[in-house]
């Protein structure tokens, strides 16, 4: 199972947004809701930021959104703030009865 | 407060074998699906293993069939992960993630695994 494919980096200034797109395959993102997406400040846990494609976790900002089209996923953050500055993942659940991951997106507030 | 605390990582020789923990609290962990994931620095997270709520269920990754083993105690509130066959390839930081919903909720901090002679 190959991961799925994010850009290396994103970044925007306070208050701008930036989208990440997370691309799959009809056997993954292409065939299930069950797409998520996670952020990840080095050194500390992963957190849940998007479920089900577009849902947010109780405690998560209005501001991370999610959505998908075909085999491709995106986040959207909106309104940067300096501690949106992390890594992000998303995340699939899969055909072969497994779960795959995306090779990662920095994202910078500049 | 929800904590998963991960221990047992340390310098194993390839061909060898190691055993991970992961402490739950603040959680109802015999009802959370629970998840061992990897990751190797600059790369991004690769699922390894999954075990239902009562442990009658696994499913592996690939690259670890057959040579890990996932298992748990709920009376412990504690998930495991047997290493064996260790390859240069699986060095990386171990985490665990707890599941409620079909996703990864809450997470570990992670622990290190580094094989090589």
């Amino acid at each position: 199972q190959s991961a799925l494919t994010q850009p290396p980096s994103a970044s925007g200034s306070p208050g701008q947004s930036v989208t990440i797109s997370c691309t799959g395959t009809s056997s993954d993102i292409g065939a299930y809701h069950y797409v998520s997406w996670y952020q990840h400040h080095p050194g500390k846990a992963p957190r849940l930021m998007i479920y089900e494609i577009f849902r947010r976790p109780s405690g998560v900002p209005g501001r991370f959104s999610g959505s998908k089209s075909g085999n491709t996923a995106s986040l959207t953050v909106s309104g940067l703030q300096a501690e949106d500055e992390a890594d992000y993942y998303c995340n699939s659940y899969t055909d072969s009865n497994t779960y795959v991951f995306g090779t990662g997106t920095k994202v910078t507030v500049l | 407060e929800v904590q998963l605390v991960e221990s047992g990582g340390g310098l194993v020789q390839p061909g060898g074998s190691i055993r991970l923990s992961c402490a739950a609290s603040g959680i109802p962990f015999s009802s959370y699906w629970m998840h061992w994931v990897r990751q190797t620095p600059g790369k991004g997270p690769v699922w390894v293993a999954r075990i239902n709520p009562d442990g009658t269920y696994t499913s592996y990754g690939d690259s670890v069939k057959g040579r890990f083993t996932i298992s748990r105690d709920n009376a412990k509130s504690t998930l495991y992960l047997l290493m064996n066959s260790l390859r240069a390839e699986d060095t990386a930081v171990y985490y665990c993630s707890g599941d409620m919903t079909g996703y990864h909720d809450c997470w570990g901090q992670g622990t290190l695994v580094s094989v090589s002679s």
